[in-house]
């Protein structure tokens, strides 16, 4: 147990819906980052929060957003879904001073879109 | 855009052969790190390297950051049943304060066969 904890493990949805992912970092972590895997293109950065801020944007669709509550934890929304959306979505949390350079991932969820 | 390029992709070994996988760039990473991902699991942080020339070593694993910090190689020794998995390399960019972005190669997937 890496100390992140995703949930849905699994979620099976249709082309258009939306849905929404969760993340708790693990304790003490203030960062919080979403990364998507997919066979082909591998892990991508998608957005960065810090301490309920967000701190740097990398490939998110218009169609995604994201937000950290004032508790740490995240949730990542995923709306009007594609096919292509499909994929394993991984949420990792930093601590601060020399931890903030060691990523701690969760174990993902993995979306399928039908 | 920096890109991480893994070589090979796939590789599928006998019990007790050594191997090694590379991850090469264009560009020069201020440090660079090397996970381990299993099935059903987000990746788990192996090594990270910082200086150019450096080499680490993990038990059987040994780690080398290219001169210029623009590659690195992972090399196993006498690999295990239990080395089977997904080894990603990632590099941080240079500079961004305050935002510790990893940029993913693909991977190489191991399979070693008792």
């Amino acid at each position: 147990d890496s100390g992140v904890t995703q949930t849905p493990k699994h979620l099976i949805t249709a082309t258009g819906q939306r849905v929404t992912l969760r993340c708790s970092p693990r304790s003490g972590d203030l960062s919080v980052y979403w990364y998507q895997q997919s066979l082909d293109q591998g892990l991508q950065f998608l957005i960065q929060y810090y301490n309920g801020e967000e701190r740097a944007k990398g490939n998110i669709l218009e169609r995604f957003s994201a937000q950290q509550f004032p508790d740490l934890h995240s949730e990542l929304n995923l709306s009007s879904l594609e096919l292509g959306d499909s994929a394993l979505y991984f949420c990792a949390s930093t601590g601060g001073g020399s931890g903030a350079n060691v990523l701690t991932f969760g174990a993902g969820s993995r979306l399928t879109v039908l | 855009t920096q890109l991480l390029e893994q070589s090979p992709q796939f590789l599928s070994i006998q019990e007790g052969e050594n191997l090694t996988v590379y991850c090469n760039s264009s560009s020069v990473f201020s440090s660079l790190q090397w996970y381990r991902q299993e099935p059903g699991e987000g990746p788990v942080l192996l090594v990270t390297v910082v200086t150019g020339g450096e080499v680490k070593k993990l038990k059987r694993l040994t780690f080398q950051f290219g001169d210029a910090r623009k590659d690195s190689s992972l090399h196993i020794t006498a690999a295990q049943p239990g080395d089977t998995g997904l080894y990603l390399c990632a590099g941080a960019g240079l500079g961004g304060a305050g935002s510790y972005q990893l940029t993913f190669g693909k991977g190489t997937k191991l399979s070693v066969i008792p």
